[in-house]
């Protein structure tokens, strides 16, 4: 079935400690988009990538990063996590920018 | 910036009771509207859209009607079911804006009982 997959599906990670979220999908989309949900917040955007080889600052960057190499591949790094950091993370992705997106079914990430 | 107010929750209602969620938004530009569904466990699903002032959006018995006027795409379904629960987000997103980023509300938990 075409879609997105996270991986993992939830992790806890000590502080300090560096992490990389996976997500990859298989619809050929352009755009891919990674957001963190936090209780009463609703989603915020970390990064985006409106095409292979292009990435954007998003509305909460700071601590992470990501990588666009190829179409299908859109992963997130935390180089240095922090307990601010713990939080359900989704991938999601897109024909072009500014169309309807698909989500990921998250993966939930608790630092200590 | 763009913003996106919708109704707190959680909104617990009876079985096909009427439901209506407010939602509310600033923009700078010309921007869509969405209605994203999340069952529990899982991520966000597109529910309906609307990309223009008067367009009416419609899936599954949910329907919300694009205002400019009040600025408003409130979300509505005449008779809800148990199998309507979940959390609904208002969303919209803005062609001026360079990252073509979607903005959320907060998130309303709707709890429907038999």
């Amino acid at each position: 079935i075409a879609g997105i997959t996270q991986a993992p599906t939830s992790q806890i990670l000590a502080a300090g400690r560096r992490m990389t979220l996976r997500c990859t999908q298989d619809m050929r989309h352009n755009a891919m988009y990674w957001y963190r949900q936090d209780l009463g917040l609703g989603l915020r955007l970390i990064h985006y990538s409106n095409t292979a080889g292009t990435t954007g600052k998003g509305e909460v960057p700071d601590g992470y990063s990501v990588s666009r190499a190829n179409t299908d591949d859109f992963p997130l790094t935390l180089a240095s996590a922090v307990p601010s950091q713990t939080s359900v993370y989704f991938c999601a992705s897109s024909e072009q920018a500014n169309q309807p997106q698909h989500f990921g079914d998250g993966t939930r990430l608790s630092i200590l | 910036g763009d913003s996106v107010t919708q109704m707190e929750g959680p909104v617990t209602l009876s079985e096909e009771a009427c439901l209506t969620i407010n939602c509310t938004y600033t923009a700078t530009g010309y921007p869509s509207l969405f209605w994203y569904v999340q069952y529990p466990g899982e991520g966000l699903q597109l529910l309906l859209k609307a990309t223009k002032a008067d367009d009416k959006g419609s899936n599954k018995g949910f329907e919300a009607t694009y205002r400019k006027e009040t600025t408003s795409f409130h979300l509505e379904k005449g008779s809800v079911q148990v199998s309507d629960s979940a959390v609904y987000f208002c969303a919209l997103s803005d062609r001026n804006n360079a990252g073509n980023m979607l903005t959320f509300g907060g998130g309303t938990r709707l709890m429907v009982k038999p």
